[in-house]
């Protein structure tokens, strides 16, 4: 287990449609983050999950996303019907500690 | 106004240079300070991390926090080509109850170290 990964690295999809991702923390980490990133910005906190529980949502979490970690292990993170704004980098992180994040590579976005 | 602010640069310096990044932050709960390097096209990398206020020093890397003036650094000395990415502050606030532990990042700033 050599870090976090994410799944896939790249998705262009059509305005409407939905999309899935993919975060496989490190094993041993009970916390997992989402986060996003549009370009030139920092990362924008999206969702947070202690084991399989979401304890907070960001007011940036509209109705069309939706994340899920079922049993405390990965995590999933779905967005409906697309819009050209929803197109950035998705990172998840994950901890154990309050000593920082190990985050993954991210998904990058694109609708069209 | 955002609860931190960084100065999206560019900086670009000679290689061997030392270099400065800054952050300033409004909000006094945080207590967790954390640089991170990104590279392009790739996820942050945890740098140095201090808790409350002072210095800490890692190799070529140095931190400082103080809170007083809600003001971090980083420092770089005898700065590398390889040394060229975007680098991010982020805050958290001290841990309690309700405290998730989420980060509060900076917009980064963009080095680039000449050879």
């Amino acid at each position: 287990d050599t870090g976090v990964s994410q799944n896939p690295r790249h998705k262009i999809t059509k305005r409407g449609q939905n999309v899935t991702f993919r975060c496989d923390p490190i094993s041993e980490h009970n916390r997992l983050y989402w986060y996003r990133q549009t370009l030139g910005q920092g990362p924008e906190f999206l969702t947070y999950f202690q084991n399989e529980a979401q304890l907070e949502k960001s007011r940036l979490l509209s109705d069309r996303f939706s994340a899920e970690r079922p049993k405390g292990s990965f995590s999933t993170l779905e967005i409906q019907r697309t819009e050209q704004g929803d197109s950035a980098m998705y990172l998840c992180a994950s901890s154990n500690s309050d000593y920082g994040y190990t985050f993954g590579s991210g998904t990058r976005l694109t609708v069209v | 106004q955002k609860e931190v602010e960084q100065d999206p640069g560019p900086l670009s310096v000679p290689e061997g240079a030392i270099v400065s990044l800054n952050c300033t932050y409004s909000n006094s709960a945080f207590q967790y300070f954390m640089w991170y390097r990104q590279y392009s096209r790739k996820g942050p990398e945890l740098l140095m991390y201090t808790y409350s206020s002072g210095n800490k020093e890692d190799g070529r890397f140095t931190a400082q926090v103080d809170k007083s003036s809600k003001y971090i650094s980083l420092f770089i000395r005898d700065s590398q080509p390889s040394d060229s990415a975007t680098y991010l502050c982020a805050m958290s606030a001290r841990r309690g109850s309700s405290n998730t532990g989420k980060l509060i990042f900076g917009q980064g700033t963009t080095l680039q170290v000449k050879p």
